[in-house]
């Protein structure tokens, strides 16, 4: 079965701080990839989405993630994040036209 | 363009008793999953419906069913609550079975069982 890990479950960051979250999936076959994120008092939303082509993605508000195959990994980053970035990030990976399976999330807080 | 909706907001209920969760997909969108998320955790996935039938189910007991009509509208339905079923419950809805495709979330129901 696969799974998602997310091994920061809460990082404090300064306005203008670069941000990466972690995010390790486990499963051998092909894989689609997504960051969704969650503000204050609204619900999911995408962020961006991997499933094939160049392994560098961008999405929304300036975040881009990488999908590293070799190290089942699809980290998140932002090189300058703002107080509006405040929000709980998750990572999410399915494989063909299986369901999502979520990691247990991300709280980010940044301070201004 | 109206996004994903789901209803009620909030549901209070007493351990055994039934209730029933409704959400409407996003405009155009034919699949609906539904997914329970516990406090400090991330969306668990429940199952999903397409062309009004059941086609994946994650690992929830028999408990839970649900239900997809002709508009695309989903229904949830949990029988003989538990007091660990209190969670928010996350409707999405999606264009097809494509696992590529990006799945639009509702608000949620949160449902409290005392």
């Amino acid at each position: 079965a696969q799974s998602v890990s997310q091994h920061n479950h809460h990082v404090i960051l300064s306005e203008a701080a670069s941000l990466e979250l972690g995010c390790n999936y486990s499963y051998g076959g092909t894989v689609n990839l997504f960051w969704y994120v969650q503000y204050p008092g609204q619900h999911l939303q995408l962020l961006l989405k991997y499933f094939s082509g160049d392994p560098l993605v961008k999405g929304i508000k300036g975040f881009e993630a990488e999908f590293i195959k070799s190290k089942f990994s699809f980290n998140l980053r932002k090189p300058s994040v703002q107080w509006s970035d405040t929000a709980e990030y998750f990572c999410a990976v399915n494989t063909g036209r299986r369901a999502l399976t979520f990691g247990s999330g991300t709280r980010l807080q940044v301070q201004p | 363009d109206a996004g994903v909706t789901q209803s009620p907001t909030h549901l209070i209920k007493t351990r055994g008793q039934q209730v029933t969760l409704r959400c409407s997909p996003k405009s155009g969108h034919d699949t609906v999953s539904w997914y329970q998320q516990a406090l400090g955790q991330g969306p668990q996935f429940i199952f999903q419906y397409y062309e009004e039938e059941e086609r994946q189910r994650g690992n929830f007991p028999d408990r839970f069913s649900g239900h997809q009509f002709p508009n695309y509208s989903s229904e949830l339905n949990v029988n003989a609550l538990l007091l660990g079923d209190s969670a928010l419950y996350l409707c999405a809805s999606s264009l097809g079975l494509a696992g590529g495709e990006t799945q639009y979330f509702g608000p949620g129901t949160r449902l409290l069982v005392l």
